[in-house]
C-alpha cells in the first residue's frame, strides 16, 4: 500500500495568515492526489482532484501543487470559515490511502 | 445536484453483519465508482472498496474477504456488506461518488454521503 504521510499534524494560525500543509507519498503516484476538508460532525468535501485542480465552489483563497511524492495545500489568508482538518489521498494504486489529517485551528 | 443519502443500523452485537445503502439523486449513475470510506472515532479515513455499474468491485485487502459491495441500478442505489464485525469496525460510514479525471489515476472522491455511525458492541 501507499503510505500518505501529511505535516504539521496540526497548525494554529491567525486570521489572515497564510497555512501550507503538506503531503508527502511513500512512492511516486504522479498527480494521482486530491484535498478534501473535513469540518467538525460533518463528512469530507472535496477542495482539489488531480493534485491542482479545484472542485466546484472552493474559495480563491486555496492552492495546491505538487507531483510526484509531494505536495501542498495552502490557504493564502486565513478564515474562520476553513477550521477544520484537512486530508490528502492518493489515487494511483488500490487500495486508496488517506493522509492521517492536519487539524487547521485559529489561534 | 448530486446527492448522496444512506442508511442503516447503528448499533450491532460483535459477530453480526454491518449493512448499509446508499441512495443516489441527481446526476448520473453510469460511469462513476460508488465507494464506501469509512472513519473510527476520532481517526482517519479509511477507503473500503467501490463497485461501478455493471458490479466490477474492488475491495481493501485489510478487510480481509469480510466485505461485499453490491448494486442495484434499478433504484440508483449501492450497498455495503461487512460481515463478522468487532469492536474495531466501530465508525463513522460514508458512501461516496467516486469520479475518474483522467489520466492513469483511480476514481477520486467528489461527493460524500452524510455518514452513519455504526457501533459494534455486546
Amino acid at each position: 500500500d501507499i503510505q500518505m504521510t501529511q505535516f504539521p499534524s496540526s497548525v494554529s494560525a491567525s486570521i489572515g495568515d497564510r497555512v501550507t500543509i503538506t503531503c508527502r507519498a511513500s512512492r511516486p503516484i504522479s498527480s494521482c492526489l486530491a484535498w478534501y476538508q473535513q469540518k467538525p460532525g460533518k463528512a469530507p468535501k472535496l477542495l482539489v482532484h488531480s493534485a491542482s485542480s479545484f472542485h466546484i465552489g472552493v474559495p480563491t483563497t486555496f492552492s495546491a501543487g505538487g507531483s510526484g511524492t509531494e505536495f501542498t495545500l495552502t490557504i493564502s489568508s486565513l478564515q474562520p470559515e476553513d477550521v477544520a482538518t484537512y486530508y490528502c489521498q492518493q489515487a494511483s494504486s488500490f487500495p486508496l490511502t488517506f493522509g492521517g489529517g492536519t487539524k487547521v485551528e485559529i489561534k | 445536484q448530486v446527492q448522496l443519502q444512506q442508511w442503516g443500523p447503528g448499533l450491532l452485537k460483535p459477530s453480526e453483519t454491518l449493512s448499509l445503502t446508499c441512495a443516489v439523486y441527481g446526476g448520473s449513475f453510469n460511469g462513476y465508482y460508488w465507494t464506501w470510506i469509512r472513519q473510527p472515532p476520532g481517526k482517519g479515513l479509511e477507503w473500503i472498496g467501490q463497485i461501478n455499474h455493471s458490479g466490477s468491485t474492488t475491495y481493501n485487502p485489510s478487510l480481509k474477504g469480510r466485505v461485499t459491495i453490491s448494486v442495484d441500478t434499478s433504484k440508483n442505489q449501492f450497498s455495503l456488506k461487512l460481515r463478522s464485525v468487532n469492536a474495531a469496525d466501530t465508525a463513522v460510514y460514508y458512501c461516496a461518488r467516486g469520479a475518474y479525471s483522467g489520466g492513469d489515476c483511480k476514481p477520486q472522491i467528489d461527493y460524500w454521503g452524510q455518514g452513519t455511525l455504526v457501533a459494534v458492541s455486546s
